[in-house]
């Protein structure tokens, strides 16, 4: 089982540009989230998606939108960059267990 | 500002040595989860403990939950070199929402 699958791993932007993180997970859950961690710092909730077609606001969602594809997947969109979304952008997916699993995490720089 | 914030931000013991980390909330919960995250990966679940449960174990973890007081201890006993990493406590409220601490650094030396 690959669990939660995040691409790119790596992606360097300019300010102003627009990109698209992918999340995927095999799992079967119905909840995936979005996080940003900042260095030296703990996660913040950026959006998440409690079930297939339903998104909401999570503490620091300025700036981004999210689409839940489908069950399985969930993206995140900046519409024009800023050097202040320079972060690790990590998606996660929940099923009724209510532990959280993670992906590894894509290291974004805006210059 | 983030749910739950924990103290000390680091923490640096002897192999061998029992490490304690402590984790205040804000708001009610459902339940209370710690993560653990090795440097540059994802995070990892180690524990959850439920709002009417006062004191949970699994193997070297003891995790105690106090609603009263709105915090949580992470108890690692005989820590050990591979226990280097951050500790993270997380809040899970009425909404879905899981809202991250901002983490303890532990290094245990060898």
């Amino acid at each position: 089982n690959a669990g939660v699958t995040q691409t790119p791993k790596f992606q360097v932007l300019k300010t102003g540009q627009s990109m698209t993180l992918q999340c995927a997970q095999d799992m079967n859950h119905n909840s995936m989230y979005w996080y940003r961690q900042d260095p030296g710092m703990g996660l913040r909730l950026i959006y998440y998606s409690a079930s297939e077609g339903t998104t909401d606001k999570g503490e620091v969602p300025n700036g981004y939108n999210v689409s839940r594809l489908n069950k399985r997947e969930f993206s995140l969109r900046l519409e024009s960059a800023a050097p202040s979304q320079t972060s690790v952008y990590f998606c996660a997916s929940r099923g009724l267990g209510e532990k959280l699993f993670f992906g590894s995490g894509t290291q974004l720089s805006v210059l | 500002s983030q749910q739950g914030e924990e103290d000390p931000q680091a923490l640096s013991i002897q192999e061998g040595e029992n490490a304690t980390m402590n984790c205040s909330y804000k708001t009610s919960i459902n339940n209370l989860q710690w993560y653990r995250q090795n440097s540059g990966r994802g995070l990892v679940h180690l524990i959850l403990i439920r709002s009417n449960e006062r004191e949970k174990h699994s193997g070297r973890l003891r995790v105690t939950l106090d609603t009263s007081k709105k915090s949580s201890s992470l108890l690692i006993t005989a820590s050990r070199a591979a226990d280097t990493a951050s500790y993270f406590c997380a809040t899970d409220g009425s909404s879905y929402k899981l809202i991250f601490g901002s983490g303890t650094r532990l290094l245990v030396r060898p």
